[in-house]
């Protein structure tokens, strides 16, 4: 099963635009990771949260995590062509070490 | 340092019929897991692997097993093959079991049609 869903299922943007994708969860977390994922290939870690950790940044990528509202969301600034993919957040419970992911973002960056 | 590497990439199989994949983690890395992505599911834990012992399990039946040997190379097998078996098989490693802070590095998957 599933833990989280992932708000929009797909958004398509203009090059050098923000994209903004939000990710709801169900369960007390010990962390939110966000991956990306190229058409059907595998999945490339961007960036992790703790459940103590409000905002975190990397690179062009900003992710905020409110805990009380069991959400998340990953902002990419000035998008690139390259951002084309699909976009997973996926969480770990404590005391059941694994990931669970959301149902994803597809980013589509129009040049 | 080599990412994870799967073999096969591709693999058609027919209903019945039993797989098995390889995942070679980055050099290092103790931990293997698998995945299951199908675009109905999504993305899915099948188990986790760390010193030749399954330490989590995912929800599946058993006729999906897995194994790991001494080098942490990892292997899964698939019996009795159905339809819906047909999927994106991930594979990932970290160097320590456990996520609170540790990161997974996924291979490319392996591409399973059952017809």
């Amino acid at each position: 099963s599933q833990q989280g869903e992932e708000d929009p299922q797909a958004l398509s943007i203009q090059e050098g635009e923000n994209a903004t994708m939000n990710c709801s969860y169900k369960t007390s977390i010990n962390n939110l990771q966000w991956y990306r994922q190229n058409s059907g290939r595998g999945l490339v870690h961007l960036i992790l949260i703790r459940s103590n950790e409000r905002e975190k940044h990397s690179g062009r990528l900003r992710v905020t995590l409110d805990t009380s509202k069991k959400s998340s969301s990953l902002l990419i600034t000035a998008s690139r062509a390259a951002d084309t993919a699909s976009y997973f957040c996926a969480t770990v419970n404590f005391g059941n070490e694994k990931l669970t992911f959301g149902t994803g973002t597809r980013l589509t960056i129009i040049p | 340092k080599a990412g994870v590497t799967q073999t096969p990439r591709y693999l058609i199989k027919t209903r019945g019929q039993q797989v098995t994949l390889s995942c070679s983690p980055i050099s290092g890395h103790r931990s293997v897991s698998w995945y299951q992505q199908t675009p109905g599911q999504g993305l899915q834990f099948l188990f986790e692997y760390f010193s030749e012992t399954q330490r989590n399990k995912g929800n599946f039946p058993g006729r999906f097993s897995g194994r790991q040997f001494s080098n942490s190379r990892s292997e899964m097998n698939v019996s009795t093959l159905e339809l819906g078996d047909s999927a994106l098989y991930l594979c990932a490693s970290s160097r320590n079991p456990g996520l609170q802070t540790d990161t997974q590095y996924f291979g490319p998957g392996t591409r399973l049609t059952v017809l």
